[in-house]
């Protein structure tokens, strides 16, 4: 049982360029959560689907932020013309079906460096 | 609005020592749940408990155990007999229920490191 994947671990870019973030959830896991760490901060919740549909979008999410989860397996979360404040650690979770609240786990996240 | 306080930014301890993280928590629902979460050097995010709003016992898991108040609101986290392992970020979160699933609500974390 492999947990949740995400790619690549660190991305250095410069300013003003485009990136795009991968997340593999755990199998059979129908909810996806995306969060962003900066340093000395707990994460904060940016985006959740539940299969493939987006159902919520934190004020965090900028218009240079789209996330995507096509088929209801990964998902991406793609930065237009990234500032140096974007730098951070994107963190992807999933969960399993249920109603009401379940556990998150998490992957190991994605070190976004701006230069 | 939802908010978690961890006071304890860094706590730094001898080996076999005790040591209690701190949690305290806001909020408006009846019902909520409330995790602690690890986050080793490696980045991710390690789930150590889930505790539901209506469920006041105290729970313990080997050297961890949790202390839920929800007089004070508070959900204290104390590790036994600590180990150099144990050295790590550790997270309050509290879960705000929308859209039929959990988005979680982070405190700041505590540093913990644990000295031979």
């Amino acid at each position: 049982d492999t947990g949740v994947s995400q790619d690549p671990r660190h991305k250095i870019t410069k300013r003003g360029q485009n990136v795009t973030f991968r997340c593999d959830p755990i199998s059979e896991h129908n909810r996806l959560y995306w969060y962003r760490q900066t340093l000395g901060q707990g994460p904060e919740f940016l985006t959740y689907f539940q299969n493939e549909a987006q159902l919520e979008k934190s004020r965090l999410l900028s218009d240079r932020f789209s996330a995507e989860r096509p088929k209801g397996s990964f998902s991406t979360l793609e930065i237009q013309r990234t500032e140096q404040g974007d730098s951070a650690m994107y963190l992807c979770a999933s969960s399993p079906p249920g109603t009401g609240e379940t556990i998150q786990y998490f992957g190991a996240g994605t070190r976004l460096s701006v230069l | 609005a939802q908010k978690v306080t961890q006071a304890q930014t860094e706590i730094s301890v001898v080996e076999k020592e005790d040591v209690t993280l701190d949690c305290v928590y806001e909020t408006r629902d009846t019902t909520y749940y409330l995790f602690w979460y690890k986050q080793p050097p490696s980045g991710e995010l390690v789930f150590l408990i889930r505790r539901n709003s209506f469920d006041e016992q105290n729970e313990i898991s080997g050297r961890y155990s949790w202390n839920f108040q929800k007089s004070t609101s508070s959900f204290n986290f104390t590790i036994t007999a600590s180990q150099v392992v144990d050295s790590a970020v550790y997270f309050c979160a509290l879960s705000s229920i929308i859209q039929g699933a959990q988005k979680l609500v982070f405190g700041q974390g505590t540093r913990l490191t644990i000295n031979p």
